[in-house]
């Protein structure tokens, strides 16, 4: 299975501070398809995942556009451009590319 | 809106069986491949179970092998989960979810005697 490593595990930020999660892939989820199957999902505290950015980069609707997602083939970054308080909560990385989807181990981001 | 609702969750005790059911509607439930995860308490996200938009293939994480069973009726928009030979590792909040884009609100099992 494919394994996503995601760093920090923990993340403690100010309000308005600009934060970057990381998740490395064991491989490429470019699929054969030209998709690359990995998306950014957050859980607030007692809620279930919803998802933020799916195929790398694209925004779901909905979302603010302070979040937003990067990368290529075995690394992928999701950035936070001026946490606000909303947003704490678990966020994990996911794949899809290889069955059978996974998921990254979770960010916890902290408030301070 | 899509929305997707679980029932069927609560106390089982070890060895015994449970059945979940996930409700779909705003959408085409009969278009889309469907999955159950899990997340054991403070713990992360597990895949448990996939199953095809008809229904003709499904997939297991092996821990769960030969002891859950995915299943939908696509008349009535709904996802199983048949879950039986419980232990209790298998306590965890179970969602359904499609795409891993939409998540149900999830259904807490707790396998305990």
């Amino acid at each position: 299975d494919v394994v996503l490593t995601q760093t920090p595990p923990t993340l403690s930020a100010t309000i308005g501070q600009s934060v970057s999660i990381s998740c490395r892939s064991s491989q490429s989820l470019l699929h054969s398809n030209g998709n690359t199957y990995l998306h950014w999902l957050l859980q607030r505290p007692g809620q279930s995942p919803q998802l933020l950015i799916y195929l790398v980069s694209r925004l779901e609707s909905g979302v603010p556009n302070r979040f937003s997602g990067s990368g290529s083939g075995t690394d992928f970054t999701l950035k936070i451009s001026g946490v606000e308080a909303e947003d704490l909560g678990v966020y994990y990385c996911v794949q899809g590319t290889h069955a059978p989807f996974t998921f990254g181990s979770g960010t916890k981001l902290e408030i301070k | 809106e899509v929305q997707l609702v679980e029932s069927g969750g609560g106390l089982v005790q070890p060895g015994r069986s449970m059945k979940l059911s996930c409700a779909a509607s705003g959408f085409t439930f009969s278009n889309y491949g469907m999955a159950w995860v899990r997340q054991a308490p403070t713990k992360g996200l597990e895949w448990v179970a996939t199953i095809s938009y008809d229904g003709s293939s499904t997939y297991y994480r092996d821990s769960v092998k030969g002891r859950f069973t995915i299943s939908r009726d696509n008349a009535k928009s709904t996802l199983y989960l048949q879950m039986n030979s419980l232990r209790s590792e298998d306590t965890a909040t179970y969602y359904c979810t499609r795409g891993n884009c939409y998540w149900g609100q999830g259904v807490m099992v707790t396998v305990s005697s």
